[in-house]
Parts: structure tokens; sequence; C-alpha cells
């Protein structure tokens, strides 16, 4: 079991560039969850998933983009990137969105210039 | 929505003292209150939860609090170690979606020799 995965660890992006933050599960979870990180804000969901075929937005969803065609997977993208999202980003699972236990990836740290 | 405010927002003690961080929350529906240890460069731990039927939980020298009436909700660290450095989030979930969490801003914990 490999639990959550995220790739890439690291990235640096340009201004307007876009990309796919990666996550997958190996769990069989129905729920799956982007959250990000800055420095004194804590965590902030971004969006969030509780099976597929169904997202929803967290608190924090503008620039951002997900689907879920499969239960393993929860991609996020980045339409067009902005300084404002340098942050580390976090997917988390857990069974069902009535689990109280989730399960973090290890992360991934985005730099945009 | 909720919102959680965690305090204080830096702690340091001394090997062998107490430690206590506070969070107070917002929406009286949230009934889920779990703490995360989160390491340099790691990814969040969960490390002791409790749920709204019960005021207090304790495992081995974590302990967490809950005043439902005033909306508040404690981690207490005993006989700390230099190994429990570290930031701790405090968070909340409303009732019926486990999963959806919103999280303090964070208390970084530095446990001095």
């Amino acid at each position: 079991n490999a639990g959550v995965t995220q790739t890439p660890k690291f990235q640096v992006l340009k201004t307007g560039q876009s990309m796919t933050l990666q996550c997958a599960q190996d769990m069989n979870h129905e729920y799956m969850s982007w959250y990000r990180q800055d420095p004194g804000m804590g965590l902030r969901l971004i969006h969030y998933s509780v099976g597929a075929g169904i997202t929803d937005q967290g608190e924090v969803p503008n620039g951002y983009n997900v689907s879920r065609s499969t239960t393993e997977d929860f991609p996020l993208r980045l339409l067009s990137a902005a300084p404002s999202q340098t942050s580390v980003y976090f997917c988390a699972s857990s069974r069902t969105s009535t689990s109280y236990e989730q399960y973090f990836g290890p992360g991934t740290r985005l730099t945009v210039t | 929505g909720e919102n959680v405010e965690q305090h204080p927002s830096t702690l340091s003690v001394q090997e062998g003292d107490s430690a206590v961080i506070k969070c107070t929350y917002s929406d009286s529906a949230s009934n889920y209150f779990p703490w995360y240890k989160q390491e340099l460069g790691k990814r969040p731990q969960l490390i002791i939860d409790i749920r709204s039927n019960v005021g207090e939980k304790k495992d081995q020298r974590i302990a967490v609090t809950l005043n439902k009436t005033a909306k508040h909700f404690s981690l207490h660290i005993t006989e700390t170690q230099p190994e429990d450095s570290a930031v701790y989030f405090c968070a909340a979930s409303e009732s019926g979606t486990a999963s959806k969490l919103t999280f303090g801003t964070g208390t970084r914990l530095q446990v001095t020799l």
C-alpha cells in the first residue's frame, strides 16, 4: 500500500503557465481533497470530492480546477499560474466523507515566479 | 462557514514541562475536532481527535478537552520531550462531513533542553 502519493515534489512555474498536480491513492477511498498551506495560514481547503464524478469547491477554489474520473486519482489543475499560488499543496483522502481519519500525501512545493 | 482560531502561534517550553494549545470554533454544528502534528518538511499527521459527545480524551502524554458550550477545545502535552517540537494544527468539521476540515493557523512548539 503506497497510501496517498503526489507528484511532482517540487515545481517552479512562470506566471501564466499551466500545470497539473497529481494525486493518487490506492486505499479505495471515496473522499479526496486538496489543501494549500501558506506560512501563518494553516491549511485551507481548495476543492474536494466525495466520489468519482463528484467535486465541489472549498474555501479557496479560484484559479484551480479539479476532476475525479476515477476513485484513485484527483488531479489539481492550475489554469494560469500566479505568484499568489506559490504554496505547498497537500492532497488528502479518507474512506468516506463521514470518516474521521484523513491520510495526507507528502506534498508538492510550488513556486511561481 | 466555519472559522477556527488557534493560540498561541508560538510556544517555547523546557523539556519536562507541559504545553497547552487552545482553539475556538464558530459553527455550533461542528462535531469532530482533530489535532495534527507537522514536522518540518513533512505531511500533517493525526495525533489525537475528539468527537462532540465526549469532553476529554487522553492518549499517553497527549490529551484533548472540549467545551461545546464555549466552543473551544485544547491540546495538552505533558512531560514534553525534544521530539515534540513541531507545528501543531487544530481543526474542526461539521456534522455529516467529518472529512471536510477547517484548520487553525498552527502553533510552533519548541521544546528546549
